[in-house]
């Protein structure tokens, strides 16, 4: 079946410091992956994604491969903010229908 | 474009009583899918639904159900609460098309049953 494990949280880093979020997953043929980001109060937001394998899914400074042969999906950013703090979910889209899998979330907390 | 709308953003609810929980898509935007979100299990998918036929099913019990209107709008129902149904609902929508696999969240429904 489809499924997907995330690095256990929290986590608590300084300012600048570099991020690393792993996220490994199961699935049949090649789905594709995504992280997303919830904000306290707020529903998930797309973060970055990735549809095939080698592909690199970037945006406001993450970075996630997508990596076939390790099953992996890790989130990177090399300098965090803490307006970076917030839950990140890793999550893949089944090949067939439209049903997402998600993992447990990362808390990620960003101290001055 | 407006985004996902769900309402109410809360709810409170005491145990036996019955909720209905409404979502509006983003504008052409025709599956919905919904997810009940708590601190111990996570996100845990419980249907989606695509030109109002349910499409995929999660594994929640038949008091919770949902139906998709002509216009793309769903609704979420449970009766019956209990206590463990306490949890944010959030619904979610994508397009067919080159984006398809995109799914793009309200801000979700707090439900807390008393």
């Amino acid at each position: 079946g489809n499924s997907v494990t995330q690095m256990e949280g929290p986590v608590t880093l300084s300012e600048e410091a570099f991020l690393t979020i792993n996220c490994t997953y199961t699935a049949t043929g090649y789905p594709s992956l995504f992280w997303y980001v919830q904000y306290p109060g707020e529903g998930l937001q797309l973060l970055l994604k990735a549809t095939k394998a080698d592909d690199k899914g970037s945006n406001k400074g993450f970075e996630a491969t997508y990596r076939k042969e390790t099953t992996s999906f890790h989130l990177e950013k090399g300098s965090v903010q803490v307006s970076d703090s917030a839950v990140y979910f890793c999550a893949l889209s089944a090949v067939t229908g439209n049903q997402f899998y998600f993992g447990t979330g990362t808390s990620l907390t960003v101290i001055p | 474009k407006a985004g996902v709308t769900q309402t109410p953003r809360y709810l409170i609810k005491t145990r036996g009583q019955q909720v209905t929980l409404s979502c509006s898509p983003i504008s052409g935007h025709r599956s919905v899918s919904w997810y009940q979100q708590t601190p111990g299990q996570g996100l845990q998918f419980l249907f989606e639904y695509f030109s109002e036929t349910q499409r995929n099913k999660g594994n929640f019990p038949g008091r919770f159900s949902g139906r998709q209107f002509s216009n793309s709008r769903s609704e979420m129902n449970v009766s019956t609460l209990e206590l463990g149904d306490s949890a944010l609902y959030l619904c979610a929508s994508s397009s067919p098309g080159q984006s398809k696999n995109i799914q793009y969240f309200g801000a979700g429904t707090r439900l807390s049953v008393l």
